[in-house]
């Protein structure tokens, strides 16, 4: 099956700093990939996702890569604010209908004031 | 519209007890899917929906059992409960074709 790793586990970046964070996955089929943010006590919710016909996507402060060739994609955040603090998760699905993720360990982004 | 709704919010259980949790959707979505989530560990698939009428297990599906009642709920059951499976459990729903899945509140399950 799928397996997905995330990098890093934590990051702690000063306010205005930009944020990455990287997801390997194995299985070259595939092809939709979701970023949910966490904050602490609340359900996980979309903030951008990326299809395997797509190279990059930005949605104001965040962004998205994806490299099929070397299975990784990426999370860009810039000009971190404080409420950017949470716990981010990647994940990775074949689209067949009913998609079934599979997630990261999920990475804590502290943005310090 | 509610969106995912799940109950209850926060249960303790003593070792071997059993339990059922309730998820429910007013988005007609048609799969439907339950996860734990510990420490460290992410978002990890019990069990899914992909249609009302058909379960089917994922990673980790051992101890637990679901049913589909209708298109809008699907529950989760512990039927001898262990400490082991002390966690936070997620249900989601997604529409059929689309991709994005909408997660409910989460149960946080004590087991003692």
């Amino acid at each position: 099956g799928e397996n997905v790793e995330q990098h890093p586990s934590t990051l702690s970046v000063q306010e205005g700093d930009s944020a990455v964070i990287k997801c390997t996955y194995s299985d070259s089929a595939s092809n939709y990939f979701p970023w949910y943010k966490q904050e602490l006590g609340k359900r996980p919710q979309l903030i951008i996702d990326i299809r395997s016909n797509v190279g990059e996507k930005k949605d104001q402060r965040i962004a998205v890569t994806l490299n099929k060739t070397a299975k990784h994609f990426s999370l860009h955040i810039t000009e971190t604010q404080p409420e950017d603090s949470a716990v981010y998760f990647c994940a990775a699905s074949k689209n067949s209908g009913y998609s079934t993720l599979t997630f990261g360990k999920g990475t804590m982004l502290l943005v310090s004031p | 519209n509610a969106g995912v709704t799940q109950t209850p919010k926060f249960q303790v259980l003593k070792t071997g007890q059993s339990m059922t949790l309730q998820c429910a959707q007013d988005m007609n979505h048609n799969s439907m899917y339950w996860y734990r989530q510990d420490p460290g560990m992410g978002l990890r698939l019990i069990y899914y929906s992909a249609s009302e009428g058909t379960t089917d297990k994922g990673e980790v599906p051992n101890g637990y059992n679901v049913s589909r009642l209708n298109k809008r709920e699907f529950s989760l059951r512990l039927e001898s409960a262990a400490p082991s499976q002390t966690s936070v459990y997620f249900c989601a729903s997604l529409f059929s074709g689309k991709e994005t899945q909408y997660f409910g509140p989460g149960t946080r399950l004590l087991v003692l």
